[in-house]
């Protein structure tokens, strides 16, 4: 089954601690995104990559980094520097040419104390 | 500054009946345009998409309407079952950009049996 695979579902940290949120895809697609939702709002753009070793900065960087060193791959890095970090994370990939769809992980719900 | 708006946060509607939900958007340079459904706790799923250069775009019991002048466009879902209880997305790009999409805040949808 092809898909989208984010893990942990719910992970909880202290504040001060960088964590890192994986997300992994057997579709084949060349770009790959990371969004964040907090209640209330609709999915804010963090990062995204069109190819491997190259990504892009979204609307909400700051705070966060990222690596894109397999196709398949792209993990997100939530640091200590991200003021408000408790939220919902969702990656998704598109194949980026044949078709614009964007297709979503389950998300992982990272809470910060 | 929110470029695709979605300023009903919430709708019920009995099943059985038509279900419209709503989507602004401000950018003009929008061509692209997408429908998600969203469970809690889960990643959103697509549902249907728009290119600027059809006005109506269907599949099954789902339909977008895009009115390019209005910057507006609008999901139809006929007949609503209580299945399709979920919040709905929005999402707009400019497709030569690299695929940044940005999403409204969402529509949650109530399907009353």
């Amino acid at each position: 089954d092809g898909g989208i695979t984010q893990s942990p579902k719910y992970l909880f940290r202290k504040e001060g601690q960088n964590v890192t949120l994986s997300c992994e895809q057997n579709l084949n697609h060349d770009a790959m995104y990371w969004y964040r939702q907090d209640p209330g709002q609709g999915l804010r753009l963090i990062y995204y990559s069109q190819i491997v070793n190259d990504f892009q900065k979204g609307d909400i960087a700051e705070g966060y980094s990222v690596s894109r060193e397999k196709k398949e791959s792209f993990p997100l890095t939530v640091t200590s520097a991200q003021k408000n970090p408790t939220a919902f994370y969702l990656c998704a990939s598109s194949s980026g040419t044949s078709s614009y769809e964007q297709y979503f992980g389950p998300g992982t719900r990272l809470t910060v104390t | 500054d929110q470029q695709v708006k979605q300023n009903s946060p919430s709708l019920s509607v009995q099943e059985g009946r038509i279900s419209i939900l709503n989507c602004d958007y401000t950018n003009s340079m929008f061509d692209y345009f997408l429908w998600y459904k969203k469970y809690p706790a889960e990643g959103p799923t697509f549902l249907i998409s728009i290119s600027s250069i059809k006005d109506k775009n269907e599949d099954g019991r789902f339909t977008v309407f895009l009115n390019k002048s209005a910057k507006h466009l609008s999901l139809h879902i006929v007949p609503s079952q209580p299945g399709d209880s979920a919040v709905y997305f929005c999402a707009a790009s400019v497709i030569p950009t690299g695929n940044q999409f940005y999403f409204g805040t969402g529509t949650s949808l109530t399907v009353i049996p």
